[in-house]
C-alpha cells in the first residue's frame, strides 16, 4: 500500500496496559509527526522527526513515548495513560520539514483509554 | 501567542450559494498558511497554501496580513463540498525545524 499507513485502526486499553501503535509511510519522506486529534479541541501536534531525529516534542507527557527507527516508521509507545487520552491519533509525513510542505496524513488510530 | 482560530464550529448553506470559511491567525513572523479538508471516511488532505495561490476545487484562499487572515472561499458551493475545514500555520522554528499547527476546524454542510 502507498502513502502513510497506521495500525491498529482501533485500540482499547486499560489504564495499566503497554500498547504501540505503528507508523509506515511508503511515500521516501524524511519527516514524520504525530498528531492527536480529540473532540473538542484542535489538532494537536506531539512529535516531529527528521531524518529520524526528533526536532519537535509539544510538552507531550512522558507517558507517551515516541519511537523512529528509520525515516520511513514511526512509532508511539503507550503506557499508564488516562481516560482522558482517548482521541484519534493521526500519523502524518512530509517531504522535509519546511514552510510549504504537503503533509500526508494516515487514516489515524483511534484510542479508548478504560 | 501563536495561534490559529476558526470562529465557526459549523456553516450550513444551500448547493450554489457562496461560501466563506474563516480563518485568523495570530504570528509575529512571516505566515505560512494552508487549508486541509476532510471528507467523510476520508483522511485530512491539504487543500491549498497560500504561497501557490491557487484555485483548488474552486475554492480560493487570500491571506490578508492587515486583517490576519486566509478566509477559504467558493463563489457556489456543491454538496461534495461538505467536509471538515482546517485552517494551519507553519510556524518556524531554528535551523531546520518548525511545526504546523491548527485551528479547531469548521463543518461545512452544503444542502440541497
Amino acid at each position: 500500500e502507498t502513502g502513510v499507513t497506521q495500525t491498529p485502526r482501533h485500540l482499547v486499553m486499560g489504564m495499566t496496559n503497554k500498547k504501540s501503535l505503528k507508523c509506515e509511510q511508503h511515500l521516501g519522506h524524511n519527516a514524520m509527526y504525530w498528531y492527536k486529534q480529540s473532540a473538542k479541541k484542535p489538532l494537536e501536534l506531539m512529535f516531529v522527526y527528521n531524518f529520524k531525529e526528533q526536532t519537535e516534542n509539544n510538552s507531550v507527557p512522558s507517558r507517551f513515548s515516541p519511537e523512529c527507527p528509520n525515516s520511513s516508521h514511526l512509532f508511539l509507545h503507550l503506557h499508564t495513560l488516562q481516560p482522558e487520552d482517548s482521541a484519534l491519533y493521526l500519523c502524518a509525513s512530509s517531504q522535509d520539514v519546511g514552510g510549504n510542505e504537503k503533509l500526508f496524513f494516515g487514516s489515524g488510530t483511534q484510542l479508548s483509554v478504560l | 501567542a501563536q495561534r490559529v482560530t476558526q470562529p465557526e464550529k459549523l456553516l450550513s448553506v444551500f448547493k450554489g450559494a457562496p461560501v466563506e470559511l474563516k480563518c485568523n491567525y495570530s504570528y509575529s513572523g512571516s505566515p505560512e498558511l494552508f487549508w486541509y479538508v476532510q471528507y467523510s471516511r476520508q483522511r485530512l488532505q491539504l487543500l491549498l497554501r497560500h504561497i501557490s495561490r491557487e484555485s483548488i476545487k474552486g475554492f480560493t484562499a487570500d491571506l490578508n496580513k492587515g486583517e490576519t487572515s486566509f478566509h477559504l472561499k467558493k463563489p457556489f458551493a456543491q454538496e461534495e463540498d461538505s467536509a471538515m475545514y482546517y485552517c494551519a500555520l507553519y510556524l518556524h522554528g531554528s535551523g531546520n525545524t518548525g511545526k504546523l499547527i491548527f485551528g479547531q476546524g469548521t463543518t461545512l454542510q452544503v444542502k440541497p
